[in-house]
């Protein structure tokens, strides 16, 4: 089965510094892996996802995610945090059969 | 810009009475999926259709749980009856292809609903 680990509930990073967003991932066959965001009360909006190719995707909002299959991750990160970059965030995996499974969520919190 | 639209965005019940959803996808998306989320988790697939054919309802409770796309373009989610422990956001999400794993699913706002 698959399935999607997003290890840390909650991350707090000063505005300005690099964050990064941790996911881990197991699957059989070909991950296809996607990061969403969740503002408060919203449905989800797409960020970022890697089918095949350069292991760098970049996304929406300056974000961008490394897909690294030795490791299984696929950790979201972006070189300067803004404050409005706060939100809840998903990680999720698509499988050939064309299940998606969502990992719980990181709180991302950027001080001023 | 295309949005999924859902409502209502709000739905207080009592447990044992029915409740529906509704959603209308992007036009012209042929996949349209249903997710509940419970708080503190990511959400969960609980029916996928291609035009007005189910996909995939593993995960739906069909005891009380019921879904449907008549003329493969809107949709709408029924509990009957609802229990204490459905409170839950209902999303509502589509995308443009056959469901093909590597497209974008867009979501609604969501449905809260709590059962009280």
């Amino acid at each position: 089965a698959q399935s999607v680990a997003q290890p840390e509930d909650q991350v707090n990073v000063a505005e300005g510094n690099p964050l990064t967003v941790k996911c881990t991932y197991s699957v059989s066959g070909n991950p296809y892996l996607f990061w969403y965001v969740q503002y408060p009360n919203r449905g989800l909006q797409f960020l970022l996802k890697y089918i095949t190719g350069d292991n760098l995707v970049k996304g929406s909002y300056g974000f961008e995610a490394e897909f690294n299959k030795s490791q299984t991750s696929f950790h979201l990160k972006k070189p300067s945090a803004l404050v409005s970059d706060s939100a809840l965030y998903f990680c999720a995996v698509n499988t050939n059969a064309g299940k998606s499974t969502f990992g719980d969520g990181t709180t991302l919190t950027v001080k001023p | 810009e295309a949005e999924v639209a859902q409502s209502p965005r709000y739905k207080i019940t009592e447990k044992s009475q029915a409740v529906a959803f509704w959603c209308d996808p992007i036009s012209g998306h042929a996949t349209l999926y249903w997710y509940r989320q419970i708080l503190g988790q990511g959400p969960e697939l609980l029916v996928q259709f291609q035009d007005e054919s189910v996909v995939d309802d593993s995960q739906l409770p069909k005891d009380r749980f019921s879904a449907e796309r008549l003329k493969g373009v809107d949709s709408t989610l029924k509990i009957q009856p609802a229990e204490l422990g459905d409170s839950a956001m209902y999303l509502c999400a589509s995308s443009s292809g056959g469901g093909r794993v590597q497209e974008t699913q867009y979501f609604g706002p969501g449905t809260r609903l709590l059962v009280l």
